[in-house]
């Protein structure tokens, strides 16, 4: 089983829906969790952390479930511009002593005219 | 603005040519890491820097190295490249609790 799994997609909306992400984590040890977004062959950039109360950034909201170790995007009123790939990203500690960060394969989304 | 600077962006080579990317930031940061990029994979951690002469291994360190003789630079070796190392190359630097800033990638193809 993966470390951190996500939908890979593509998820296909139109303009103005919402649309909802899921990525679960396996390591329950996790501490930190982030959403990144990247745009087809650019860099990764930090979306959003994710906090265990919840938190909300304009019509991004993410969710943090830790008794069933998954997190969630939710995008409203989706735009053109928000096509991309999100990545789910976890903090955990390996097996070694120090932390590291894993990533999810991305969930694709394209926003339609 | 935080920036990290990868070098070169595009490269082309053959079996068994040793190359390096290089890597630089330009705030200060202690924590470092390459990763590479293949599709359905997602990215993965190939090493990571705590600090100056403090590097460790990430999930896939097979077939690289790294050294991190000052803070802010922090090279990708590839002894002898082969053809499974052809990927996408991300550098990052930033806090392993927060955010995390890439550099603008390398595009590698080892024929």
């Amino acid at each position: 089983r993966k470390e951190v799994e996500q939908d890979p997609g593509p998820f296909n909306v139109p303009e103005g829906a919402t649309v909802a992400f899921n990525c679960t984590y396996s390591n329950s040890a996790s501490q930190s969790f982030f959403w990144y977004r990247q745009d087809c062959r650019k860099e990764p950039k930090l979306l959003m952390s994710v906090y265990s109360s919840g938190n909300e950034d304009g019509r991004f909201t993410a969710q943090l479930n830790r008794a069933s170790q998954y997190i969630s995007l939710l995008i409203r009123d989706s735009k053109l511009s928000d096509s991309a790939t999100y990545l789910c990203v976890v903090n955990a500690r390996s097996s070694g002593s120090a932390r590291q960060l894993t990533f999810g394969s991305g969930t694709q989304l394209t926003v339609l005219p | 603005e935080a920036q990290v600077t990868q070098n070169p962006r595009y490269l082309i080579t053959v079996t068994g040519k040793k190359l390096t990317v290089t890597c630089s930031q330009n705030m200060n940061h202690e924590y470092m890491s390459w990763y590479r990029q293949d599709p359905g994979l997602g990215l993965r951690q190939i090493y990571y820097s705590m600090n100056v002469e403090v590097t460790d291994k990430g999930d896939v360190p097979e077939g690289y190295k790294v050294s991190r003789k000052e803070k802010r630079n922090f090279p990708l070796i590839l002894e002898s490249p082969s053809p499974n190392q052809t990927s996408l190359y991300f550098c990052a630097k930033g806090n392993i609790y927060y955010e995390q800033y890439f550099g603008p990638g390398t595009r590698l193809t080892v024929t």
